[in-house]
């Protein structure tokens, strides 16, 4: 089975642009959530879709978005670009099984540069 | 909410010498207990996970990891390192029931495993 994909891998934009990344999921999942790995914060929570509803949102601020399509691949969009959102952006997507604890797998990351 | 804390940062080894890498957890449920590694430049690759039953884990490339509800621990261990272990390993938590906690994996800050020869 093919893993998760994201596209595009590398990215540089300026400030104040906007960005929209996508997620492709493992085939079968519908869970698809978004994090932002920086150095100074670590791994961060953005939020998670499920059958193309976001569930869960973690505290972002509003210029990042996201959605979900029917075949449950994602996109995430930041708007006004700032410096700070210069970082590693991870999907990952789950199966969503009671008790599989709905264990998240992991594509290889977009890495936004904003200058 | 949960967290997550790793005490080490960085852990220097030798190969072939055991290691052991820390975690603990803090939350007021249950949660579920996963160890991730991620090699420079790439995702995030599942190591093992911690569900239910037994608390030993062991996962893939001879990584294993004991869970402790007492001690809210989950500390990973490899009886003997390989050059190519060196990376940067993370600790998870996720909640049992859903809720709030859709989707979501609190992370520890990472350890930076360095195997030297």
């Amino acid at each position: 089975k093919a893993g998760v994909t994201q596209t595009p891998r590398y990215l540089i934009k300026t400030r104040g642009q906007q960005v929209t990344l996508s997620c492709s999921p493992i085939s079968g999942h519908r869970s698809v959530s978004w994090y932002q790995q920086t150095p100074g914060q670590g791994l961060q929570f953005l939020f998670e879709y499920f059958s193309e509803t976001q569930r869960n949102k973690g505290n972002f601020p509003g210029r990042f978005s996201g959605r979900q399509f029917s075949n449950s691949r994602s996109e995430m969009n930041v708007s006004t670009l700032e410096l700070g959102d210069s970082a590693l952006y991870l999907c990952a997507s789950s199966l969503v099984v009671a008790g599989s604890g709905e264990t998240q797998y992991f594509g290889p990351g977009t890495r936004l540069l904003v200058l | 909410a949960q967290s997550v804390t790793q005490l080490d940062s960085q852990v220097p080894v030798f190969e072939e010498a055991p290691v052991e890498l820390r975690c603990n957890y803090s939350s007021s449920v249950s949660v579920y207990l996963f160890w991730y590694v991620q090699y420079p430049n790439q995702g995030l690759q599942l190591l093992l996970k911690y569900l239910s039953g037994s608390t030993l884990v062991k996962g893939i490339n001879g990584f294993e990891a004991e869970f402790n509800k007492s001690q809210t621990s989950f500390h990973l261990r490899k009886p003997s390192v390989h050059i190519s272990d060196t990376a940067e390993y993370f600790c998870a938590v996720s909640e049992r029931a859903g809720g709030t906690s859709y989707g979501k994996l609190t992370f520890g800050q990472g350890t930076i495993l360095t195997v030297h020869p």
